[in-house]
């Protein structure tokens, strides 16, 4: 079936470097959406995106994050600089409609910033 | 305070026995899903429903929305099945943003 595929399923970085999480929505869905989970948390609703634009974000999408889709390749979510509190796993979803579908959700990008 | 509440935090059964996964709200949901998070982390969408009653093989999930709870019913648990439960509310905002719960880690042991 189709999958949202998330690159790379791990990222090791310094604190203060700039990193970038990409995925590969299902390719017919139009919205797209980041969620934070910490290891042994709740899962966070980060920020959702919809024809080129953010919808909505949450008080966790500090200003350091953005996320853009270019002409339908990945949805990255950028984090310029990293701070300690930004490791977690990132999980992408996407979904066709807007509500009422639940979204499909990748595998997840596991960050650990040092 | 926490939006979405579920209970148990934590249930261990035996191969067989059944399962009653509860999940509160506080806020007015449109819909309740139930995602299965494997051990890795990844998320399984089971079931979806903005109220009554839904079944898809052993699973049931029931939604009460003017009473703001939820259910999952597991019957004839397999080991297979342990793992973490996520209920998640979505609002009538239209985004499509959903409110997790904290989950319930189910164990069935043979």
């Amino acid at each position: 079936g189709p999958k949202v595929l998330q690159i790379p399923s791990h990222q090791i970085i310094d604190m203060g470097q700039m990193v970038t999480l990409n995925c590969d929505p299902v390719s017919n869905h139009l919205y797209f959406y980041w969620y934070k989970q910490i290891l042994g948390q709740q899962m966070e609703f980060l920020v959702n995106f919809y024809n080129g634009k953010v919808m909505e974000k949450s008080k966790l999408f500090k200003d350091q994050f953005s996320v853009e889709r270019p002409d339908g390749s990945y949805f990255t979510l950028k984090i310029q600089p990293t701070a300690l509190e930004d490791s977690a796993v990132y999980f992408c979803a996407s979904s066709l409609q807007g509500n009422n579908q639940a979204p499909l959700f990748g595998e997840g990008t596991r960050l650990s910033v040092l | 305070g926490q939006q979405v509440q579920q209970s148990p935090a934590s249930l261990v059964l035996q191969e067989g026995e059944n399962a009653e996964l509860q999940c509160n709200f506080s806020s007015t949901a449109t819909r309740l899903q139930w995602f299965y998070q494997r051990p890795g982390g990844s998320l399984v969408s089971l079931l979806s429903n903005p109220s009554g009653t839904k079944h898809t093989g052993r699973l049931t999930s029931t939604t009460v929305t003017k009473e703001r709870r939820g259910s999952l019913h597991i019957s004839s648990s397999q080991i297979t099945d342990s793992g973490t439960y996520l209920c998640a509310m979505e609002r009538s905002t239209n985004t499509g943003k959903l409110t997790f719960g904290d989950g319930t880690v189910l164990t069935v042991k043979p």
